[in-house]
């Protein structure tokens, strides 16, 4: 059921810097690409999300970065901060039905 | 708008009993969408209905697992019986149709 593979599992980026989140999907029929925050005791939570028609999509400091043609998506956090703590999902899904999710990074961002 | 609601949010069990997680879409809703999130698997779709219908239940384990949605407003998913391997958090979520799928806040099941 693993269709999509993200790395790192997990990372630790002091307050201030950039952390990166990369993903990659096999099925080229997947149209549909969001990134999920998780937080300790909660469900996930929808951050950003990308189609494949664009590569890149920015919402603040979080910015999608997406290859179609080497089925890869990544995720940047500029100027990480220590409430952006949580276990990020990358997931990937055609039509509303049927997402699948790697298997998540804990990031940690040190004051 | 109260989001998606689960209960119990917490549930400890013994080994062979019948554990039953509900959930509460948010209204409007016509997707409902049950996960599994554990250490090794990482999140797991098990089954998602449309509009009240199951569409696929491919990711349900075995059939100790069953799940049902009687109504627009109400969703179940049954474990009889349970095993200590089905402790994970259990998740539902719904949507309106669009890409976007709003989740709850689980419910962590612990069979003993």
């Amino acid at each position: 059921q693993q269709q999509v593979k993200q790395s790192p599992q997990s990372l630790i980026v002091q307050k201030g810097g950039i952390s990166i989140i990369n993903c990659a999907y096999e099925n080229t029929a997947f149209d549909y690409f969001p990134w999920y925050q998780q937080f300790p005791g909660k469900g996930p939570a929808l951050l950003i999300a990308i189609r494949p028609d664009v590569s890149e999509k920015k919402e603040g400091r979080f910015t999608i970065s997406f290859n179609k043609s080497a089925k890869q998506f990544s995720l940047h956090i500029m100027d990480s901060q220590p409430g952006d703590s949580a276990t990020y999902f990358c997931a990937a899904s055609k039509g509303n039905n049927d997402m699948r999710f790697g298997a998540g990074t804990r990031l940690t961002v040190k004051p | 708008d109260a989001g998606v609601i689960q209960s119990p949010r917490h549930e400890v069990t013994e080994m062979g009993q019948e554990v039953t997680l509900r959930c509460k879409p948010i209204s409007g809703h016509n997707s409902l969408f049950w996960y599994r999130q554990t250490m090794m698997r990482g999140l797991e779709l098990l089954i998602y209905f449309n509009n009240n219908v199951p569409i696929d239940d491919s990711g349900m384990p075995e059939d100790r697992f069953s799940a049902k949605m009687p109504n627009a407003s109400f969703s179940t998913l049954k474990i009889q019986p349970s095993e200590p391997r089905d402790s994970a958090v259990y998740f539902c979520a719904s949507s309106p149709n669009t890409d976007t799928q709003y989740f709850g806040p689980g419910t962590r099941l612990t069979v003993l």
